[in-house]
């Protein structure tokens, strides 16, 4: 069965750094997502993405946050100059052909810790 | 606020015993959707219940809608232990046209074998 893929499963930063995490949605798929969850807390919406521009993006998505689909496979979450509170689990996910109102299919997540 | 809202926060059963999560919200949604988080791990989808749905099944688990009360409800039946994880009811607002979707707290299942 299709699956949404992330790598890396953890990183370890620097504050200051910049990370990308990468993303590679089922095949097909039209609709993508980024959501964090912080160690205990629930999952937070980041940014949609469709037709090659961001649809919707939350308080939280500053512009230390973009996002990027630079080919037909890839979807990436860069983090500018990455921060402590920016520490948390962070999860793709896409949505079909059939819209936004469908299942979302999320990966299995990137780990990251800034020290 | 949009937010599901879910109880209980932690529950502990048998195994074989049924464990029904519950979910309740504020505002109108599109659709319902329940997943699973092993600890640690990633989100897994369970079933989506649209707003105009009262009732699904998939396997051993039962998920109820009701829009009056604006609550839903997933039951397990028969738990194992590998069902031990956080079960999670995530929100699409009605009005979305962006697919974001608003997750709860969470309740936290332990099922002792």
């Amino acid at each position: 069965e299709p699956e949404v893929t992330q790598t890396p499963s953890h990183q370890v930063t620097q504050m200051g750094q910049e990370v990308i995490l990468r993303c590679v949605p089922i095949s097909n798929h039209l609709y993508f997502y980024w959501y964090r969850q912080i160690l205990g807390q629930k999952v937070e919406f980041l940014v949609s993405f469709y037709n090659n521009e961001i649809s919707e993006k939350s308080e939280i998505f500053d512009d230390q946050f973009s996002v990027e689909r630079p080919d037909g496979s890839n979807f990436t979450l860069k983090i500018r100059s990455t921060k402590l509170e920016d520490s948390a689990m962070y999860f793709c996910a896409s949505t079909g052909r059939e819209g936004r109102q469908e299942t979302q299919y999320f990966g299995p997540g990137t780990r990251l810790l800034v020290l | 606020s949009q937010q599901g809202e879910e109880d209980p926060q932690a529950l502990s059963i048998q195994e074989g015993e049924n464990a029904t999560m519950n979910c309740s919200y504020k505002t109108s949604i599109n659709n319902l959707q329940w997943y699973r988080q092993n600890s640690g791990r990633g989100l897994v989808h369970l079933i989506l219940i649209r707003s105009n749905e009262r009732e699904k099944h998939s396997g051993r688990l039962r998920v109820t809608l009701d829009t009056s009360k604006k609550s839903s409800s997933l039951l397990i039946t028969a738990s194992r232990a590998a069902d031990t994880a956080s079960y999670f009811c995530a929100l699409l607002h009605g009005s979305s046209n962006t697919g974001k979707l608003i997750f709860g707290q969470g309740t936290t299942l332990q099922v002792k074998p």
